[in-house]
C-alpha cells in the first residue's frame, strides 16, 4: 500500500527559531493533506496540497508541494509555543481522498 | 456548530470483553471514517462509509471488528473478545464528501484492554 516516509521523527527548538517537517514518497501523489496534534489531542486538519509546485501560507505557516507530487513540506516561521504538537502529513495516491494513509509524525516542541 | 463527538472518551475493559464505541459526525456529512493510533505513531485506516454502505472495510485487522452506519449518521465499532494488542486511540472522522474537502477528527476513544 501506499507509504510515506516524514522526517524528522523529532524536533527541539528555542522560541522564535524556524521549523521544517519533510514528507516524502516513493510514488506520484493525487493530493496531500497536513494535520496538527496537540499533546492528548485529536488531528486537526490544517491544509490540502492538490497542484505540483503548490505554495500556501497561513500566516507564520508555509506549506509546498514538489514539482513532482513525491513530496512535501511544512515550514514554520519563528516558532511560538502554541507551535507544539506533532505535525503529520497525510496522502493518497488513488481517484479517492478516503483511506489517507498518515505518516509517523514529527514531534515538535518548543522553549520558551 | 458542533464537531465531530466520540462516546465513551475513555474505556477500560477487560480481556475477552466486548466492547462498542460510538461517533457522531458532523450534521450533513456523508463520508465518515474510523481510524487507530497507537503511541507515537500516526493513525491508521479501518473503514469507511459513504452514507449508510461501508465502502472500504479494508482496514479492519480481524473478524473481530465490526463498524456499522444505519442511518447514515451516527456509526458504532464494535470489537468482539477484546485483546490487549486492541488497546489505543480510536479516532472518528467525517467530511462533506470523499474528495477535496477537509476531514474533521474526533476527540477519540482511548481503550484499554486489561
Amino acid at each position: 500500500g501506499q507509504q510515506v516516509m516524514q522526517i524528522p521523527q523529532y524536533q527541539h527548538v528555542q522560541e522564535g527559531e524556524d521549523f521544517t517537517t519533510y514528507c516524502n514518497s516513493s510514488t506520484t501523489l493525487s493530493n496531500i493533506q497536513w494535520y496538527k496534534q496537540r499533546p492528548g489531542g485529536h488531528p486537526v486538519f490544517l491544509i490540502q496540497l492538490v497542484k505540483s509546485g503548490e505554495v500556501k501560507k497561513q500566516k507564520r505557516l508555509t506549506f509546498q508541494f514538489g514539482e513532482a507530487k513525491k513530496n512535501s513540506s511544512l515550514h514554520i516561521t519563528a516558532t511560538q509555543t502554541t507551535d507544539v504538537g506533532t505535525y503529520f502529513c497525510a496522502v493518497n495516491s488513488g481517484g479517492s481522498n478516503y483511506k489517507l494513509t498518515f505518516g509517523k509524525g514529527t514531534l515538535l516542541t518548543v522553549n520558551p | 456548530g458542533a464537531g465531530v463527538s466520540q462516546t465513551p472518551s475513555n474505556k477500560v475493559t477487560e480481556k475477552g470483553k466486548y466492547v462498542e464505541l460510538r461517533c457522531d459526525p458532523i450534521s450533513g456529512h456523508t463520508a465518515l471514517y474510523w481510524y487507530r493510533q497507537s503511541l507515537g505513531q500516526g493513525p491508521e485506516f479501518l473503514i469507511y462509509f459513504q452514507g449508510t454502505g461501508a465502502a472500504d472495510d479494508s482496514g479492519l485487522p480481524n473478524d473481530r471488528f465490526f463498524a456499522v452506519r444505519p442511518e447514515g449518521s451516527v456509526s458504532t465499532l464494535k470489537i468482539q473478545r477484546t485483546e490487549r494488542g486492541d488497546s489505543a486511540v480510536y479516532l472518528c472522522a467525517s467530511s462533506l464528501a470523499d474528495r477535496d474537502h477537509p476531514w474533521y477528527f474526533g476527540p477519540g476513544t482511548r481503550l484499554t484492554v486489561t
